[in-house]
């Protein structure tokens, strides 16, 4: 079984660029989740693709878009960049589309860093 | 936005104590789940709670979903350096659309 994984593993970019982040579902799994997460904090959600269709997002501003493919898989888009979107951004896998006893495996990261 | 309240912040035992670490929530949660987080990686999950009640154990680690649907502990027992770690509880809001809310994490340090 493969797990989730996520590229690239860093990432450097300058205020008001664009960043396109990756991510590989688990085999089995249909639905892709995206959270933001802040040096000493809990991840945040940043919203979830099921069937190639946003399934729900969280407290995160337009720029923060997104896309899931035929084959699960997801991209995180992220546009103007600011210098507080520094953070580790978790992608997450499950299957169901977001139901209650859905359980989510999570991708090891990527570490973008906005300068 | 939304975040758990877990406790405590951090903690620094010896090597064979037991350890637990709680989470509460102002709303109920529907599903409770503990991960654990090493430096550079992704959250691995732990243990998953469904029902209000709950009593589930994974090796030395054993977690609760309270009766209120509005707390949850983790228990880890006879720690051991491995344990090293920072650990989440995390929350699915009864309601929500398959959004995790997360608690800020609680520190494990263990002294050999």
């Amino acid at each position: 079984e493969t797990g989730v994984t996520q590229s690239p593993t860093h990432l450097i970019k300058t205020r008001g660029q664009q960043v396109t982040l990756r991510c590989s579902s688990q085999s089995g799994h249909n639905t892709v989740s995206w959270y933001q997460q802040a040096l000493g904090q809990g991840p945040q959600f940043i919203f979830q693709y099921y069937r190639e269709e946003e399934n729900g997002r969280g407290n995160f501003p337009p720029r923060f878009s997104g896309l899931q493919f035929p084959n699960y898989s997801s991209e995180l888009n992220v546009n103007a960049l600011e210098l507080d979107d520094s953070a580790l951004y978790l992608c997450a896998s499950s299957y169901g589309g977001g139901g209650p006893q859905e359980t989510q495996y999570f991708g090891p990261g990527t570490r973008l860093l906005v300068l | 936005g939304q975040q758990l309240n877990q406790s405590p912040q951090s903690m620094f035992i010896q090597e064979g104590e037991d350890v637990s670490m709680n989470c509460t929530s102002s709303s109920i949660f529907n599903t409770w789940l503990w991960y654990k987080q090493d430096p550079g990686e992704g959250p691995v999950l732990l243990i998953a709670l469904y029902k209000a009640g709950e009593l589930t154990s994974n090796g030395r680690l054993t977690a609760q979903f309270g009766i209120t649907r509005k707390d949850s502990f983790l228990n880890i027992s006879a720690s051991i350096p491995s344990d090293v770690g920072i650990y989440f509880c995390a929350g699915r809001p009864l309601g929500s659309q398959g959004n995790l809310i997360f608690g800020k994490g609680t520190k494990l340090s263990v002294k050999p």
